[in-house]
């Protein structure tokens, strides 16, 4: 069964620096999102991503977060200079695209642990 | 974006069924009533989803409320696995994007 792979389950980086979290999203899907999870919290929509462009941004989704499509394959989360409360779980997903609504679910995958020291 | 409200606990024992209810009484027409699951250390999983009808698959049973106001998770005959954290949710947006409420936490007991 197809799935959506993430990489690296867990990253450790010190405040400031830039890091980079992969997702490989289902492969004939067309619609990417990113979300998070701060221990112990709710997940929250960060971004989502059609056509190669943002089509949504929630507020935490600032000018220190960007995404890109680097290739067919990848979709990648940058976050440019790392905070302390940027330590969460990250999750990618990916829905295939259907005429007609929100008729059809999103593929999570793993999660990615950023932690910044 | 239409709400959803769910209560915060439920308990079951295993291999009863579980009915978790949602209410969504500000849906539009064309919302989608999605659920999701999220066990623990885990991404969320999606669960079933329908617009008016009932629905089954493999997991699970949704029954849909008349005026579409509100929804009923149904799991058939509960197991350990399936002790989770479980979302109502109405995409929305333009992309279809989920918001998570805090969720119905499900204990099941041996």
């Amino acid at each position: 069964e197809p799935e959506v792979t993430q990489t690296p389950s867990h990253q450790v980086t010190q405040m400031g620096q830039e890091v980079i979290l992969r997702c490989v999203p289902i492969s004939n899907h067309l619609y990417f999102y990113w979300y998070r999870q701060i221990l112990g919290q709710k997940v929250e929509f960060l971004v989502s991503f059609y056509n190669n462009e943002i089509s949504e941004k929630s507020e935490i989704f600032d000018d220190q977060f960007s995404v890109e499509r680097p290739d067919g394959s990848n979709f990648t989360l940058k976050i440019r200079s790392t905070k302390l409360e940027d330590s969460a779980m990250y999750f990618c997903a990916s829905r295939e695209a259907r005429a007609g609504g929100f008729r059809n679910e999103q593929f999570f995958g793993p999660g990615t642990r950023l932690t910044v020291l | 974006d239409a709400k959803t409200t769910q209560p915060n606990s439920m308990e079951s024992n295993e291999e009863e069924p579980v009915h978790l209810p949602c209410n969504h009484s500000t849906i539009s027409g064309t919302d989608y009533i999605h659920w999701y699951r999220q066990l623990p250390s885990q991404g969320p999983e999606y669960v079933i989803h329908g617009l008016t009808s009932n629905v089954n698959n493999r997991m699970a049973s949704l029954a849909i409320a008349e005026d579409r106001k509100s929804s009923t998770l149904i799991l058939h005959r509960a197991t350990l696995r399936d002790a989770a954290v479980y979302y109502c949710i109405l995409p929305s947006g333009n992309t279809g994007k989920l918001i998570f409420g805090q969720g119905t936490t499900l204990q099941v007991k041996p």
